[in-house]
């Protein structure tokens, strides 16, 4: 059975702060990790990664995955009150099918 | 573009009643996806579609069908509604496996 486990469930920072959000999967058939956003609506797309070491940015956020160790983790800097969400982390299977985790609530305090 | 809309956005249903979600898509997509999300969770898949005429079982198929009878169009039916099927319902279209799904608004389904 696919599984995708992250961690912390749930984090509470101030703004300013740094924060890593992990990921660890175990599936078959993996061709994708996916991180998403979601803040009371539909997730909406962060990163694809398919490669390992291969660091993805945009803007404060950045990803990595480590396919041997099959991990991601995702990093938020300079944290905003508007990075307040649930941060899901997904692996894309066959069919283009996604595994998703529970998800970690991040709350960003002023 | 509309992109993926879902029908309706909220619905309550009785105990043993039953309905249908339409999912639709205008961008030609041949992948649709339903997903289901319950709180402190992530989406767990209930069925998908490789394309028109296609539909198979994902994570948690029991107590809904679905269609695909055009390729634009996914439906979601819930043969007698049980309140363990009140969950907020995600649909998704892919166009190709190398590339990102695109969600849907959600449908919020309260069974009482």
């Amino acid at each position: 059975e696919d599984k995708v486990v992250q961690s912390p469930l749930s984090l509470v920072v101030h703004e300013g702060d740094t924060v890593t959000l992990n990921c660890s999967y175990e599936v078959t058939n993996f061709r994708s990790l996916l991180w998403y956003k979601q803040e009371k609506k539909a997730p909406t797309f962060l990163f694809m990664l398919t490669s390992s070491g291969i660091e993805k940015k945009s803007g404060r956020l950045s990803s990595i995955l480590d396919k041997k160790e099959l991990f991601s983790i995702l990093n938020i800097t300079a944290t905003q009150t508007g990075d307040s969400a649930i941060y899901l982390c997904a692996v894309g299977v066959n069919a283009g099918k996604s595994t998703f985790g529970d998800g970690t609530t991040l709350t960003v305090k002023p | 573009n509309a992109g993926v809309t879902q029908t309706p956005k909220f619905r309550v249903l009785k105990t043993g009643q039953s309905m249908t979600l339409l999912c639709a898509q205008d961008m030609n997509h041949e992948y649709m996806y339903w997903y289901r999300q319950d709180p402190g969770m992530g989406l767990r898949l209930i069925h998908y579609s490789v394309g028109e005429g296609t539909t198979a079982k994902g994570e948690v198929p029991d107590g809904y069908n679905v269609s695909r009878l055009k390729k634009q169009n996914f439906l979601l039916g819930l043969e007698s509604a049980a309140p363990s099927q009140t969950s907020v319902y995600f649909c998704a279209s892919l166009r190709s496996i190398q590339e990102t799904q695109y969600f849907g608004p959600g449908t919020r389904l309260l069974v009482l």
